[in-house]
C-alpha cells in the first residue's frame, strides 16, 4: 500500500522559514517524481512544486519561485518543501504528492499539513 | 498558459441521478495530459480519471471520463451520498493547473 505521511507545518510568521516533509513508503521512491500542491482555506487546489526522481529537475509555480525549494533524499524515502520568505497569502494546507512529469498527475496523496503565516 | 474553467460551480442532485461536469481548457490540449480528482473535506484528493477517460486504480465504474481538444467530461451514474465532494480537473501543459472546481451537493 502506497503511503505518504506528512510532518511539519504550524504557525510561522510572515517573513519566516518552515520545512515540510513527506514520508513515502509502500513504494520503490526512487522511481518517482514527487510534488507539492496546496488548497488556501476556502479556495480551490494550487499545484506548488514538482520534482523528477533524483531532484535534478524541479518546477514551480509563480506565486512561489525564488522562496520555495523543493528537495528529496531518496535514501530516506522523503520529500521535502522548504519554505523562506513566507507571506500572509501562503496560509494553506499542503499536500505531497506522488507523480510530476512522468505522469502528469498526481495518484497517491499525503494527508495534508497546514501552514498558517501570521503575525 | 493553458487555463482551465469548470461548469457548473455548484451541482445539486438526488442519489441515483446522474452528474455531468464539464471542464474546458481555453485552448486545445492532448486529453493524455487531463486528469479528474474527487477532493473532499477534511481528507487529501483523490485521484479518479487520468488520460481524460482512464480510471484509476479502485475507482468504481460509476465514474467515467471523456473529451478531447477543449472540453472534457466528467459523468458520476448513480450518484450515492458519499459522492459529496468538489471534483477538480487538472491540465499538464507545461506547468500544472487545475480548474476552480465543481461541488457536487446531494439532496
Amino acid at each position: 500500500e502506497v503511503r505518504l505521511v506528512q510532518s511539519g507545518g504550524g504557525v510561522v510568521r510572515p517573513g519566516g522559514s518552515l520545512r515540510l516533509s513527506c514520508a513515502a513508503s509502500g513504494f520503490t521512491f526512487d522511481e518517482y517524481g514527487m510534488s507539492w500542491v496546496r488548497q488556501v482555506p476556502g479556495k480551490g487546489l494550487e499545484w506548488v512544486s514538482s520534482s523528477n526522481w533524483n531532484g535534478g529537475t524541479t518546477g514551480y509555480a509563480d506565486s512561489v519561485k525564488g522562496r520555495f525549494t523543493i528537495s528529496r533524499d531518496n535514501a530516506k524515502n522523503s520529500l521535502y518543501l522548504q519554505l523562506n520568505s513566507v507571506r500572509v497569502e501562503d496560509t494553506a494546507v499542503y499536500f505531497c504528492a506522488r507523480g510530476a512529469w512522468e505522469l502528469y498527475f498526481f495518484d497517491n496523496w499525503g494527508q495534508g499539513t497546514l501552514v498558517t503565516v501570521s503575525s | 498558459e493553458v487555463v482551465l474553467t469548470q461548469s457548473p460551480g455548484t451541482l445539486s442532485l438526488s442519489p441515483g441521478e446522474r452528474a455531468t461536469l464539464s471542464c474546458r481548457a481555453s485552448q486545445s490540449v492532448s486529453s493524455y495530459y487531463l486528469a479528474w480528482y474527487q477532493h473532499k473535506p477534511g481528507q487529501a484528493p483523490r485521484l479518479l480519471i487520468y488520460g481524460a477517460s482512464s480510471r484509476a486504480a479502485g475507482i468504481p465504474d460509476r465514474f467515467s471520463g471523456s473529451g478531447s481538444g477543449t472540453d472534457f467530461t466528467l459523468t458520476i451514474n448513480r450518484l450515492e451520498p458519499e459522492d459529496l465532494a468538489v471534483y477538480y480537473c487538472q491540465l499538464y501543459g507545461p506547468a500544472f493547473t487545475f480548474g476552480p472546481g465543481t461541488k457536487v451537493d446531494i439532496k
